[in-house]
């Protein structure tokens, strides 16, 4: 098993571009989410997916949109890209969203120049 | 909202030495789960010990153990006989509902 596959691994953008960050998971896990981490900080959350036809809102939400494709497939896009979202980007997943501990993927690193 | 505190921006430790990492919580909830993750300069996050709310006796993972103090919103992380290999951020992290919260972190480096 994979486990939880996050790409690209490396992206930079202009301010005002848009991209979509793709996430998967071969865990059958019903959960996933979306973090950032910021230097200095814990990772915070973005969106989160409970299963599957289901997202919702995390601690900072402003300037993200979630898709959750199916089962294995979380993606994160940013429709206009700014400076304050530079950041080391991570999916997650876990079994459920209540109880169980979340496995997460390698991180994308973000600049927005 | 919930939020978790690490008092301890760094600390250090000697190999084969006992150290503990410190994290205290605030919510009004009653049933959660705290966990400890570790974040080594691979940045991968990996999960070190969970506990669950509800349980009165603390987790213990090997060389990995907790103080949990529910009264007083405590969730520290002892590792015993450290380890080289334990060099790495450490996060604490409290979960509602799906709703992760993490710490600022610890940034620990056992030193030989």
């Amino acid at each position: 098993n994979a486990g939880v596959t996050q790409t690209p691994k490396f992206q930079v953008l202009k301010t005002g571009q848009s991209m979509t960050l793709q996430c998967a998971q071969d865990m059958n896990h019903n959960s996933m989410y979306w973090y950032r981490q910021d230097p200095g900080m814990g990772l915070r959350l973005i969106y989160y997916s409970a299963s599957e036809g289901t997202t919702d809102k995390g601690e900072v939400p402003n300037g993200y949109n979630v898709s959750r494709l199916n089962k294995r497939e979380f993606s994160l896009r940013l429709e206009s890209a700014a400076p304050s979202q530079t950041s080391v980007y991570f999916c997650a997943s876990s079994v459920r969203d209540r109880v169980d501990e979340q496995y997460f993927g390698p991180g994308t690193r973000l600049t927005v120049t | 909202a919930q939020t978790v505190t690490q008092s301890q921006p760094e600390m250090s430790v000697q190999e084969a030495e006992t150290v503990t990492l410190s994290c205290t919580y605030d919510t009004s909830e009653s049933n959660y789960y705290l966990f400890w993750y570790k974040q080594p300069p691979s940045r991968q996050m990996i999960l070190v010990i969970r506990q669950e709310a509800y349980k009165q006796q603390n987790a213990t993972e090997n060389r990995f153990s907790v103080n949990f103090q529910k009264a007083a919103k405590s969730f520290s992380l002892k590792i015993s006989d450290s380890q080289l290999g334990d060099t790495a951020m450490y996060f604490c992290a409290f979960m509602k509902r799906g709703d992760m919260r993490f710490g600022a972190g610890t940034r620990l480096t056992v030193k030989p």
